[in-house]
């Protein structure tokens, strides 16, 4: 299984531009994640989906936009990129509810600077 | 704000020693996990302890709970030049959907 894989792992953008970070998972996942990691920062919660259908801001959604296309694929936009949103950008995904007491599974991350 | 902090931020020993590394938090929680992070990799779960267990272990992990002092500590025993990484811990505020991860602990295992 790859698990979950995310694309691209690495970007390079300028001030105002806009993307979409991409993300999938083939375990059958009901929750998925995005988080930013910055130095110093630890990880911080960007958006999260508790199930297909629904999402919800984490502790630092400005600047971000997300869709859960399906139950497998939850992406992440940059509507209009800041050099402050330079970070780490890593996917997760968890089989249960929160309270489940199940672990989340990482992607690799993508790497993005923004000029 | 950050719910974890962990401690100390980074920690060099010699293979065969034992590391140590502790996780403090702000409120209550429903369980607490600990994460690797390989150097350029994504984070990788490594054992989850519920608010109700004082102690765990997985392997040459060792994970205890002292939810009075809110706090957690990780022992790697016999550490391996396989285990340089950073270490986080992962907590729920048992309100809410969302984890708080604190900073790390960064490991070195020198062989």
């Amino acid at each position: 299984n790859a698990g979950v894989t995310q694309t691209p792992k690495f970007q390079v953008l300028k001030t105002g531009q806009s993307m979409t970070l991409q993300c999938a998972q083939d375990m059958n996942h009901n929750s998925m994640y995005w988080y930013r990691q910055d130095p110093g920062m630890g990880l911080r919660l960007i958006y999260y989906s508790a199930s297909e259908g629904t999402t919800d801001k984490g502790e630092v959604p400005n600047g971000y936009n997300v869709s859960r296309l399906n139950k497998r694929e939850f992406s992440l936009r940059l509507e209009s990129a800041a050099p402050s949103q330079t970070s780490v950008y890593f996917c997760a995904s968890m089989r249960g509810h929160f309270y489940s007491n199940q672990p989340q599974h990482f992607g690799d991350g993508t790497r993005l600077s923004i000029l | 704000s950050q719910q974890g902090e962990e401690d100390p931020q980074a920690l060099s020993i010699q293979e065969g020693e034992n590391a140590t590394m502790n996780c403090s938090y702000k409120t209550s929680i429903n369980n607490l996990q600990w994460y690797r992070q390989n150097s350029g990799r994504g984070l990788v779960h490594l054992i989850l302890i519920r608010s109700n267990e004082r102690e765990k272990h997985s392997g040459r992990l060792r994970v205890t709970l002292d939810t009075s002092k809110k706090s957690s500590s990780l022992l790697i025993t016999a550490s391996r030049a396989a285990d340089t990484a950073s270490y986080f811990c992962a907590t729920d505020r048992n309100t809410g959907n969302q984890f708080y991860f604190g900073t790390g602990t960064s490991l070195t295992v020198i062989p």
